[in-house]
């Protein structure tokens, strides 16, 4: 069964420096996610995005986030400069379509730990 | 999305069945009921939806109110890999404040399966 994949599993960073944390969505998937998900909390929505355009975005994803779809298959999330609260799991999801009888398939995630 | 509430969390033995509650008292006529869940250290995975007649798949079956109030997950014969948390998600496609397909999760149901 085809599967969402991101990279890598785990990633440490310094505050403030860049981060890309990457996604291969499931091939014929047209819209696609970021969540998040600090230790002990809920699953956050980040963005969707479809037709390389961001659909929606949370309160959380302010400008110092960033989606991209640079070529047929990756989907990546951008933190320009990373703080403390940034540390989290990171999952992407995508879905044939967005109406609500379509489920989302979501990778494993990426747990991002800024020091 | 409308407000769903479950309970936090609930235990269950082995190769017995499993009834997951989620009461939506304010669900609309349009609200799709999906459950996902959550095994440790895993992203969300679909389980299941409906609207309003019962369904079935490999995975589990739902059970939904006649007035719709209310569901409930049903898993026929737990297995310890089925310890995870349970997320019930309503989804409206015709939410007036546009929709792009998110998921909203709550703190979902913690299942414990004991051998």
């Amino acid at each position: 069964e085809p599967e969402v994949t991101q990279t890598p599993s785990h990633q440490v960073t310094q505050m403030g420096q860049e981060v890309i944390l990457r996604c291969v969505p499931i091939s014929n998937h047209l819209y696609f996610y970021w969540y998040r998900q600090i230790l002990g909390q809920k699953v956050e929505f980040l963005v969707s995005f479809y037709n390389n355009e961001i659909s929606e975005k949370s309160e959380i994803f302010d400008d110092q986030f960033s989606v991209e779809r640079p070529d047929g298959s990756n989907f990546t999330l951008k933190i320009r400069s990373t703080k403390l609260e940034d540390s989290a799991m990171y999952f992407c999801a995508s879905s044939v379509g967005r109406v609500s009888n379509q489920p989302q398939h979501f990778g494993d995630g990426t747990r991002l730990s800024i020091l | 999305d409308a407000k769903t509430t479950q309970p936090n969390s609930m235990e269950s033995n082995e190769e017995e069945p499993v009834h997951l509650p989620c009461n939506h008292s304010t669900i609309s006529g349009t609200d799709y009921i999906h459950w996902y869940r959550q095994l440790p250290s895993q992203g969300p995975e679909y389980v299941i939806h409906g609207l309003t007649s019962n369904v079935n798949n490999r995975m589990a079956s739902l059970a939904i109110a006649e007035d719709r109030k209310s569901s409930t997950l049903i898993l026929h014969r737990a297995t310890l890999r089925d310890a995870a948390v349970y997320y019930c998600i309503l989804r409206d496609d015709h939410d007036p404040s546009g929709n792009t397909g998110k998921l909203i999760f709550g703190q979902g149901t913690t299942l414990q399966v004991k051998p």
